[in-house]
């Protein structure tokens, strides 16, 4: 099992610029998640689904939009980047939001 | 520019001492916890977790001991390893209408040889 991947491992954007940042997992679970990591902050969510076609707004889900078209995948699209998006990014998946997240080995991204 | 952001409260302790990382939870409601392990430039990684209806959980070279009174939430490493440098945050369960995990801030623990 790869478990959850994540891709690309870095990324520089400039301000205004859209990307899409790709996650997958194999082990068949429903629940999966977007975090966002700054210094001295615990990981906040951005964005969740708990199974495919459905997709629901964490914290802090402005400036991202998901969605969940397979059970495997959960794409994370920033729609025009801005420096305050400049953050680590880990996807996660899980049996249910409420026990053991598996993470992904993260997205380091820059916007200038 | 710089960014400045907030540090991280840090554990430095010899390599083979034992280790005692501390977090408080805030939702008596809370009724399961986790403990994670970030080594610098990777995802959290799953060390160890306990249910409320248990004081403590043992694991190989973790215990981890919950304090529901208090709410408070300890994770001790025995004979601690350069390999166990790394950032330690806990995880608990929102509780109630709140259903998600909710994240600590992390200690970063380093060990000296």
């Amino acid at each position: 099992n790869a478990g959850v991947t994540q891709t690309p491992k870095f990324q520089v954007l400039k301000t205004g610029q859209s990307m899409t940042l790709q996650c997958a997992q194999d082990m068949n679970h429903e629940y999966m998640s977007w975090y966002r990591q700054d210094p001295g902050m615990g990981l906040r969510l951005i964005h969740y689904s708990v199974g495919a076609g459905i997709t629901d707004q964490g914290e802090v889900p402005n400036g991202y939009n998901v969605s969940r078209s397979t059970t495997e995948d959960f794409p994370l699209r920033l729609l025009s980047a801005a420096p305050s998006q400049t953050s680590v990014y880990f996807c996660a998946s899980s049996y249910s939001p409420t026990y053991q997240q598996y993470f992904g080995p993260g997205t380091r991204l820059t916007v200038t | 520019g710089e960014s400045v952001g907030l540090h991280l409260p840090t554990l430095s302790v010899q390599e083979g001492d034992n280790s005692i990382i501390n977090c408080a939870y805030s939702n008596s409601a809370s009724d399961y916890f986790i403990w994670y392990k970030q080594e610098s430039g990777k995802g959290p990684q799953f060390i160890i977790d306990i249910r409320s209806n248990m004081d403590k959980r043992q694991g190989q070279r973790v215990t981890v001991l919950l304090n529901k009174t208090v709410k408070h939430l300890s994770l001790q490493i025995a004979a601690t390893q350069p390999g166990d440098s790394a950032v330690y945050f806990c995880a608990s369960s929102g509780g109630g209408a709140t259903n998600k995990l909710i994240f600590g801030t992390g200690t970063l623990l380093a060990v000296q040889p």
